[in-house]
């Protein structure tokens, strides 16, 4: 199966600050999500993006298929932000399974 | 309001007892999903369902079962035969097909006695 790794593992910003999140994959993917898990264990869905740049709201992702990698970029970080952000690729078999990475632990400062 | 609903929200084992997690979701999706979550890591699929009466393993399936007799339910049972149970377990649903999203349930955090 795919490989989904992600870095850097844990993270800490001051509020306000900017940041870039990384996600590669392993093989060609159909799709790759993001999802932000807060601290009460909500997955939250972020993106749906399998190629190209989406923006919502200080949140936006780009996607490079033929380069198998994903960014996450959170612009003026608030503390809610605070929390663990997660790639996760569909294989192109059959199975349509998401095969996650290990998370990116986010922590914002006041 | 549509959504996946979990039950409960903790749960507790005793040695040796089976028990079973709640999923249901009334967004006429056709996959269902399970995952489970360990301390620091990402998920892991254990079972999908892609449609009624028909299920599949993930990659961690050993100690578990489900079942799934109605589209809007697929609820998991931890084993005794599953030796390390205590985890934070993660169903999701989707429309079955190429480049669906899945959408989460809040989960539900079984912890052995």
């Amino acid at each position: 199966g795919i490989q989904v790794e992600q870095s850097p593992p844990d993270l800490i910003l001051q509020e306000g600050a900017n940041s870039t999140l990384r996600c590669n994959f392993s093989d060609s993917v159909n799709n790759l999500q993001w999802f932000h898990q807060n601290p009460w264990g909500q997955l939250i869905n972020l993106f749906y993006i399998p190629s190209g740049t989406k923006q919502n709201g200080r949140l936006s992702a780009t996607t490079v298929a033929t380069e198998r990698y994903s960014l996450l970029y959170i612009s003026s970080s608030q503390t809610t932000d605070s929390g663990v952000y997660f790639c996760a690729a569909h294989s192109s078999g059959s199975a349509r399974q998401l095969t996650f990475g290990s998370g990116t632990q986010l922590t914002v400062l006041p | 309001d549509g959504g996946i609903t979990q039950s409960p929200k903790y749960l507790f084992r005793k040695e040796g007892q089976n028990v079973t997690l709640s999923c249901e979701q009334n967004l006429n999706h056709d996959a269902m999903y399970w995952y489970r979550q360990d301390p620091g890591q990402g998920l892991r699929l254990i079972y999908y369902s892609q449609i009624v009466n028909d299920f599949q393993k993930g990659d961690i399936a050993e100690g578990y079962s489900v079942s799934r007799e109605k589209k809007e339910s697929f609820p998991l049972t931890v084993t005794s035969a599953q030796k390390n149970p205590t985890a934070f377990y993660l169903c999701a649903s989707s429309i079955w097909g190429e480049n669906q999203p899945q959408h989460f349930g809040d989960g539900t955090r079984l912890s052995i006695l």
